[in-house]
């Protein structure tokens, strides 16, 4: 069954180091989206992305983010200088079609980023 | 802004036997989407079952199947015949279908165990 993967699943960074997650969508998915999920915490939105641009952002996403879909099949998550507080899970997730339409967004196993 | 409230951090359920997982939304929008995530320790979100708004009729998936009161604004998930492998955090999510938002906003969860 075609899946969404991530790596790493886990990462570890100095604070102020420039981090950048990635995720191989599946194939034939459009729409692609960020979630993160602080330890204990919800999982909040951060970003979703179609046809080469951002459709829509949460205010976390602020400067020091960024994403890129650099060739046909991966979907990357930037984060310029990290800080503590951006330790936390970060999900992608991808579907074919805008979610409301009898579709669904299918998660990735997630990548644990640890900032010290 | 919309917002999911899951008001039981954690549950437990003796196998074979039904749990009922509750989740309230605060929204002033009248076409949206109601989704249950499964996240078992693997990791992966899932999505378990999905009701659209302006469906009276509650979805049902095998053994999952939601009490969704519209004017109460509660989408409540039962699980019947339970199995040890649902145990998982389950997660209650919300999506605006008007202004052609794609984000999921997120309850903080339910963590459900099913003791054989």
């Amino acid at each position: 069954e075609p899946e969404v993967t991530q790596t790493p699943s886990h990462q570890v960074t100095q604070m102020g180091q420039e981090v950048i997650l990635r995720c191989v969508p599946i194939s034939n998915h459009l729409y692609f989206y960020w979630y993160r999920q602080i330890l204990g915490q919800k999982v909040e939105f951060l970003v979703s992305f179609y046809n080469n641009e951002i459709s829509e952002k949460s205010e976390i996403f602020d400067d020091q983010f960024s994403v890129e879909r650099p060739d046909g099949s991966n979907f990357t998550l930037k984060i310029r200088s990290t800080k503590l507080e951006d330790s936390a899970m970060y999900f992608c997730a991808s579907s074919e079609l805008t979610q409301g339409a009898n579709t669904e967004a299918f998660f990735g196993q997630g990548t644990r980023l640890t900032v010290v | 802004a919309q917002t999911v409230t899951q008001s039981q951090p954690e549950m437990s359920v003796q196998e074979a036997e039904t749990v009922t997982l509750s989740c309230t939304y605060d929204t002033s929008e009248n076409n949206y989407y109601l989704f249950w995530y499964k996240q078992p320790p693997s990791r992966q979100m899932i999505l378990v079952i999905r009701q659209e708004a302006y469906k009276q009729q509650n979805a049902t998936e095998n053994r999952f199947s939601v009490n969704f009161q519209k004017a109460a604004k509660s989408f409540s998930l039962k699980i019947s015949d339970s199995q040890l492998g649902d145990t998982a955090m389950y997660f209650c999510a919300f999506m605006n279908r008007e202004g052609g938002s794609e984000k999921l906003v997120f309850g903080k969860g339910t963590k459900l165990t099913v003791n054989p």
